[in-house]
């Protein structure tokens, strides 16, 4: 178990340019989640994979937010134009979605825009 | 709906003193519920979970949690703090069981705070 993967650990972006991050689950787990974080707040939900199908997403998942996973392995999330309100820390857990299995998060990509 | 609220954003106690991190819920379902902890600049780490069996639940670092549903409540407890637990913990409330895709819905956070 080498844990949840995220990639990059920091991101500094100027507003306005796009931006992706990379998570590689735990291996064999089928569900996959991406959260927001701000300060002094607790994680958002923003979209839920199981396997490579798309689930649900949150309306907090405007349309310049567009998550993937393609093969039901690792999963992208792209922001287009970034803008300032979207610096946050984006964690990414999975799970083998079986009985009451907990949720193994990341470290999470600190994004911030300039 | 689910929700939860934890009362208190900032908690401070003394080493060796006892830990009371308060969690309300509200839930149209019999929730499942989850206390995680988070250091600086790390992900969530589970901590315990709650999933319809014991009311009192036992989870790592000494640390455990009492379901009352006639308070709707899940407060989290340690009755000896060490220096090493001061961290940002979260509860949550699943939306559904874990075996049907729930996801979690997480309160704002508290930070404890441990004093020598």
């Amino acid at each position: 178990d080498t844990g949840v993967s995220q990639n990059p650990r920091h991101k500094i972006t100027k507003r306005g340019q796009n931006v992706t991050f990379r998570c590689d689950p735990i291996s064999e787990h089928n569900r996959l989640y991406w959260y927001r974080q701000t300060l002094g707040q607790g994680p958002e939900f923003l979209t839920y994979f199981q396997n490579e199908a798309q689930l649900e997403k949150s309306r907090l998942l405007s349309d310049r937010f567009s998550a993937e996973r393609p093969k039901g392995s690792f999963s992208t999330l792209e922001i287009q134009r970034t803008e300032q309100g979207d610096s946050a820390m984006y964690l990414c857990a999975s799970s083998p979605g079986q009985g009451d299995s907990p949720l193994h998060f990341g470290n999470g990509t600190r994004l911030t825009v300039t | 709906a689910q929700s939860v609220t934890q009362l208190g954003s900032h908690v401070s106690v003394s080493e060796g003193a006892l830990v009371l991190l308060r969690c309300n819920y509200s839930s149209s379902v019999p929730p499942y519920l989850f206390w995680y902890v988070q250091y600086p600049n790390q992900g969530l780490q589970l901590l315990l979970k709650y999933t319809s069996a014991a009311t009192l639940v036992k989870g790592i670092n000494g640390f455990e949690a009492e379901f009352k549903k006639s308070e709707t409540s899940f407060h989290l407890t340690k009755p000896s703090a060490h220096m090493s637990d001061a961290a940002e913990y979260f509860c949550a409330v699943s939306d559904r069981g874990y075996n049907q895709g729930g996801k979690l819905i997480f309160g704002q956070g508290t930070e404890l705070s441990v004093k020598p």
